[in-house]
Parts: structure tokens; sequence; C-alpha cells
């Protein structure tokens, strides 16, 4: 079966950096993507990787390793309005985007 | 990044009414668009895949008699709750699958907040 895993939960400080891990096992691999969701809002696109190595973004940058199964979105220097929900999704053999449960971050100051 | 817009934002109804929700992708075009459906605290769930022209792709459990979806344009894909029942009283999310770039990217409308009374 298709599966995406990453953490429910995290909680990093303002200012600090912090590593949202995603694996997953599909049926094909098209890319990964990173969406962002605050509370109450739908998703907003972040990054899409589909070569391994690093896909730097201002503060945002994301990882992947199609060998290991593996990204992780990297968020620096954190801000409140960080807090939100990071949903990791992987585009299958068919163009359809399997979708991991998210993980929520909290920031604290 | 593509612009997706979805209308109603929000909508109250009575039990027994039926809801259209309309998806646009404004500035590409999209044979592919998605509809999801969200409860609170809980993931996306994919409903239905819509494809420009043809008849929609729903999601095992979803019933395609409840939920019409029409995608009649690259840019314009509805969905219609009939005989919408508080247990429809969700947040319905669609998306639009932009192939224009060097990406295949989905990029979400702001959502859709269906409450039945």
């Amino acid at each position: 079966g298709q599966n995406i895993d990453q953490p429910t939960e995290m909680t990093a400080t303002e200012g600090a950096i912090v590593q949202i891990n995603c694996t997953y096992q599909t049926s094909g691999f098209n890319g990964l993507f990173w969406y962002q969701q605050h509370a109450g809002e739908a998703p907003t696109f972040l990054s899409y990787n589909v070569l391994d190595g690093l896909e730097e973004k201002g503060r945002f940058s994301s990882f992947l390793s199609r060998s290991k199964g593996y990204s992780y979105l990297l968020l620096k220097e954190l801000q409140m309005k960080d807090s939100a929900s990071y949903l990791c999704a992987v585009m299958d053999s068919n163009y359809q985007l399997i979708w991991g449960a998210g993980t929520k971050l909290i920031i604290k100051p | 990044g593509a612009v997706v817009s979805q209308h109603p934002s929000w909508v109250i109804c009575k039990s027994g009414t039926s809801v259209k929700i309309e998806c646009r992708s404004l500035d590409f075009q999209a044979t592919t668009m998605f509809w999801y459906r969200q409860f609170p605290k809980q993931s996306l769930m994919l409903m239905a895949t819509s494809n420009e022209g043809s008849k929609a792709t729903y999601e095992q459990g979803v019933e395609k008699d409840k939920f019409l979806i029409n995608h009649a344009s690259l840019t314009l894909s509805t969905l219609t709750v009939t005989s919408a029942h508080p247990e429809d009283s969700s947040f319905y999310i669609c998306s639009a699958r932009d192939t224009s770039g060097y990406t295949d990217t989905q990029y979400f409308g702001p959502g859709t907040r269906l409450t039945v009374l």
C-alpha cells in the first residue's frame, strides 16, 4: 500500500530552527511536495522536489533522498506566524497526490 | 504562484437543499482539478478527481449522486452537494493541477466552509 509518515506534532522556539521529516512508500514517484496549512485555511504550496538534494527558498528548505524514501522541510529563524500544519505529499505514478496526515508545528516565544 | 479561486467562501443552508461550489483557475488552464473535504483537526480527504470534458473519478466511499462534479471548461469545476444534511457540514477545498511550468503542482483554492442546519 501507499504510505506517508510524518510526526503528528512538533514544538520549537521563536528564532530557532526546526526540521520536519517525512518518509514515504508509494507506487511510483513523480515528486514530493510540502504545503503549509494554517488553522481554518486551505493549504498553500511551499516546495517541490523531484531530484535528490536540497532546495532552498528563503527561510524554508526542502531535502529529498529518493533512494531512502525520505524528505525533510527545514524552517530557519522561526517566527510565530510559522505556527501551522505542514503537509508532505507525494505524487505517485498516476500523478495523484498521496497525502501525509500533517505535522502540527507549535512555535513558543 | 498560480491562483485558484473558490466561491462561495462560506455558506449556510437548510437540510435538504443543494449547494453549488465553484472552483476557478485564474491564470492557468487546468485539465485536472481535485475536490477535497476536511473535517476539523483531520487530514485532507480526496473526494474526487475532475477532468475537463469527462466524468469525474470518485474515491471509494464518496457518493457520486450526492456530490455532483462538472468540469465544463479548462478553468472551472463545480461541486454540487445535493440534498445536504448536517453531516455534510465541512470545509470543502478544491485544487487545480498546473502542468504549464517545469513542475506538476496542485494549487489550492481558499476553501468553502459549508454549514448545514
